[in-house]
């Protein structure tokens, strides 16, 4: 069975940093795309970040480009997301997910999310 | 960006009732899009993929139909357990955009 159990989020001031983590199991990590995708309390989806199997081809949207960093280490089946200078707008749920296809083709199996809430 | 207009935002209707939600893309996105549905508290789950594919476990009353820029996620008979928020998500461009979501209760 695919989990995906993602860690770390909490509640940061303004222009503090967070690691986020999924760890990820029944299925061969190293074979799949992932992703990162988020939702912002009573509001829609937001696609973050995604990045290949091998990490050769990262992408992140533009609102986080230049202050998240995804990664992977594919011996510990686990991804991560850097965030730094955080803002308020990116308070959210996170979600990690693995990518149907190759990065950037949708999702298919998501983890229970985990709340990141940036005030003051 | 590729651009995705859902609708409705919401709507109400009768177990039993056939349920039509459509999603616009802004440019061809040939059938590059996906449909997931969200229940409250929960992840989403992908129902649809590649425009008209169902995710194996989905049960058949979900489809899902279109090409190019006009796409339509059909629930033949709605169902109590249907209660959720679905979103489609185009995949011929990034960024990855999400419609903004239909929300469809029970009247």
């Amino acid at each position: 069975e695919v989990q995906l159990v993602e860690s770390g989020g909490g509640l940061v001031k303004p222009g503090g940093s967070l690691r986020l983590s999924c760890a990820a199991s029944g299925f061969t990590f190293s074979s799949y795309s992932m992703n990162w995708v988020r939702q912002a309390p009573g509001k829609g989806l937001e696609w973050v970040s995604s990045i290949s199997s091998s990490s050769s081809y990262i992408y992140y949207a533009d609102s986080v480009k230049g202050r998240f960093t995804i990664s992977r280490d594919n011996a510990k089946n686990s991804l991560y997301l850097q965030m730094n200078s955080l803002r308020a707008e990116d308070t959210a749920v996170y979600y990690c997910a693995r990518a149907i296809a190759a990065a950037g083709t949708g999702e298919d199996y998501w983890g229970q999310g985990t709340l990141v809430t940036v005030s003051s | 960006d590729i651009q995705m207009t859902q609708s409705p935002s919401s709507l109400s209707a009768s177990v039993g009732d056939r349920v039509t939600i459509t999603c616009q893309a802004s440019q061809d996105i040939s059938n590059y899009l996906n449909w997931y549905q969200q229940k409250p508290g929960k992840a989403p789950k992908l129902l649809i993929y590649d425009a008209s594919n169902l995710e194996t476990g989905v049960p058949s009353r979900f489809s899902g139909s279109g090409s190019g820029t006009d796409f339509t996620f059909t629930i033949s008979s709605l169902q109590p357990e249907d209660i959720a928020t679905y979103y489609c998500q185009q995949y011929d461009n990034l960024p990855p955009l999400f419609g903004g979501g239909t929300k469809v209760e029970i009247k």
